[in-house]
């Protein structure tokens, strides 16, 4: 079963606006969240992280955010580059700081 | 240059043929890991290793083995391939949870 989700297979945006990811989990015993981002035919990309005691981390144009009570959190990038087209991966790690459960990706496309 | 690097990156073979998948790293990092991405799954974590001699199983362990003899090496080995393992298979390796994981270009296999 699926603990981490991404219920948006793709989502497009246009150039210099706000792209919002989401990403829902099913443990609330994560103790951290992670973005990657992935351009084809490369591995993923570590984006930023945030721990599950915090509600937000921001790191230059990307914020992530993470509602505990929701189990959800989201990342948000702003202002969107075409370079930011690629797909966007939300894992979680257990809280025994060894297993990390990714979602299924989504795919941004930012539109010039 | 920081790196993780994957051997062969393509690679087709026939069912029940043993075969290895390398993989190193070269940042001294102490925990290493195995993913395979298939459409509409993600990743999932296939093996893990937080140190020298110290493997656990991940999500989807049936039908793969690793070793950890040396800090910087991590093979994946199918002692006996199926169809079913056809995938594209990542390794990665991390200097600890919240600071992410540095993922290999990826091998591509195909399983006839």
């Amino acid at each position: 079963d699926q603990q981490v989700k991404q219920n948006s297979p793709s989502l497009s945006v246009q150039e210099g606006r706000i792209s919002i990811l989401n990403c829902d989990y099913t443990n609330s015993m994560f103790d951290y969240f992670l973005w990657y981002k992935k351009y084809p035919a490369e591995g993923p990309t570590f984006l930023i992280s945030i721990s599950s005691i915090k509600d937000k981390n921001e790191d230059g144009r990307f914020t992530v955010f993470l509602n505990k009570s929701a189990k959800h959190l989201s990342l948000h990038i702003v202002p969107s580059q075409p370079g930011d087209s690629a797909v966007y991966f939300c894992a979680a790690l257990s809280n025994t700081g060894n297993q990390f459960y990714f979602g299924t990706g989504t795919s941004l496309t930012v539109i010039p | 240059e920081a790196q993780v690097t994957q051997n062969p990156r393509y690679l087709i073979t026939v069912t029940g043929k043993k075969l290895t998948v390398t993989c190193s790293q070269n940042m001294n990092h102490e925990y290493m890991s195995w993913y395979r991405q298939d459409p509409g799954l993600g990743l999932r974590q296939i093996y893990y290793s937080m140190n020298v001699e110290v493997t656990d199983k991940g999500d989807v362990p049936e039908g793969y083995k690793v070793s950890r003899k040396e800090k910087r090496n991590f093979p994946l080995i199918l002692e006996s391939p199926s169809p079913n393992q056809t995938s594209l298979y990542f390794c990665a390796s991390s200097p600890g949870g919240f600071n992410g994981e540095f993922f290999g270009p990826g091998t591509r296999l195909t399983v006839l």
